[in-house]
C-alpha cells in the first residue's frame, strides 16, 4: 500500500523566509502528487498537482513543488511566506490506476509576523 | 465555499450511541469520498462510492458504514460509538471515478464522543 510522508510536523517561520515542506511516498510507479493546504477552520484546498510533464509545478499564491522521481519526493516551495500562509499542509498521492487519495500527516506552518 | 456540503458540523455524544453524518457532493460529481482526520492518525481515507455503488474501501471499520443515494448525497453512518472515534469526518466530490482531477472537501463534521 502506497504511504506519504512529511517530514516535519511543525514549522515555525517569520515572514518574508523561505519555506520547503518535504514529502515523500513509497511507491515506485506512476503516481499523481498532490498538496492540499487547511486554513485554520476551513476545507482542505488544493495548493497544486503533478500528473505528468515539467516536474516543476506552480500552484496558486506563489507555492511551487518539484517532483523528483528518483527520490520519490514532492517537496512544496515557496521563497517568501506571509502569515497568512499559516495552515496545515498535506502531501497526497494517487497511485495511477486507482482512484483514492493517500495523504501524509500533515505539516503545521506558523508564520509569525 | 468548495460547493460541498457537510452536515452536521459539530456533534457530541456518548460512547455506544450511533450517528449519521451526511454530505451532498458538488453539482455533477459523482464519486463521494470519506476521510477521517485525528491528531494521531492524520487523514485516513474510510470508503469511496461512485454513483451509488462503492468502488473502493479504507481504513473503515466494521461499526462503520456508508451508502450513497440516487440523489447523490452519501451518508456515513457510525455505530457503537468509542471514545477513539472523536475525529473530524471529511466528505469529499469529485467529478468522475477515473485517475483525474482533484478532490474538493468540505468542511467537516466535528464528532466528540464523550
Amino acid at each position: 500500500a502506497q504511504s506519504v510522508s512529511q517530514h516535519n510536523h511543525h514549522v515555525i517561520l517569520s515572514e518574508a523566509a523561505s519555506l520547503e515542506l518535504g514529502c515523500n511516498y513509497s511507491y515506485g510507479g506512476t503516481v499523481n502528487l498532490f498538496w492540499y493546504v487547511q486554513y485554520p477552520g476551513q476545507h482542505l484546498q488544493l495548493l497544486l498537482k503533478y500528473f505528468s510533464g515539467d516536474p516543476l509545478v506552480k500552484g496558486i499564491k506563489g507555492f511551487e513543488a518539484e517532483f523528483i522521481k528518483s527520490k520519490f519526493s514532492f517537496n512544496l516551495r515557496k521563497p517568501s511566506v506571509q502569515w497568512s500562509d499559516t495552515a496545515e499542509y498535506f502531501c497526497a498521492v494517487k497511485d495511477s490506476g486507482y482512484s483514492t487519495l493517500t495523504f501524509g500527516k500533515g505539516t503545521m506552518l506558523l508564520v509569525s509576523p | 465555499d468548495s460547493g460541498v456540503t457537510q452536515t452536521p458540523k459539530h456533534l457530541i455524544t456518548a460512547t455506544g450511541q450511533r450517528v449519521t453524518l451526511r454530505c451532498s457532493p458538488r453539482s455533477g460529481d459523482l464519486s463521494v469520498y470519506w476521510y477521517q482526520q485525528s491528531l494521531d492518525q492524520g487523514l485516513q481515507f474510510l470508503i469511496q462510492y461512485y454513483n451509488g455503488e462503492e468502488r473502493a474501501k479504507g481504513n473503515i471499520l466494521e461499526r462503520f458504514s456508508a451508502q450513497q443515494f440516487p440523489d447523490l448525497h452519501s451518508e456515513l453512518n457510525l455505530s457503537s460509538l468509542e471514545l477513539g472515534d472523536s475525529a473530524l469526518y471529511f466528505c469529499a466530490s469529485r467529478r468522475d471515478s477515473l485517475n483525474t482531477g482533484e478532490l474538493f472537501f468540505g468542511e467537516g463534521s466535528r464528532l466528540t464522543v464523550l
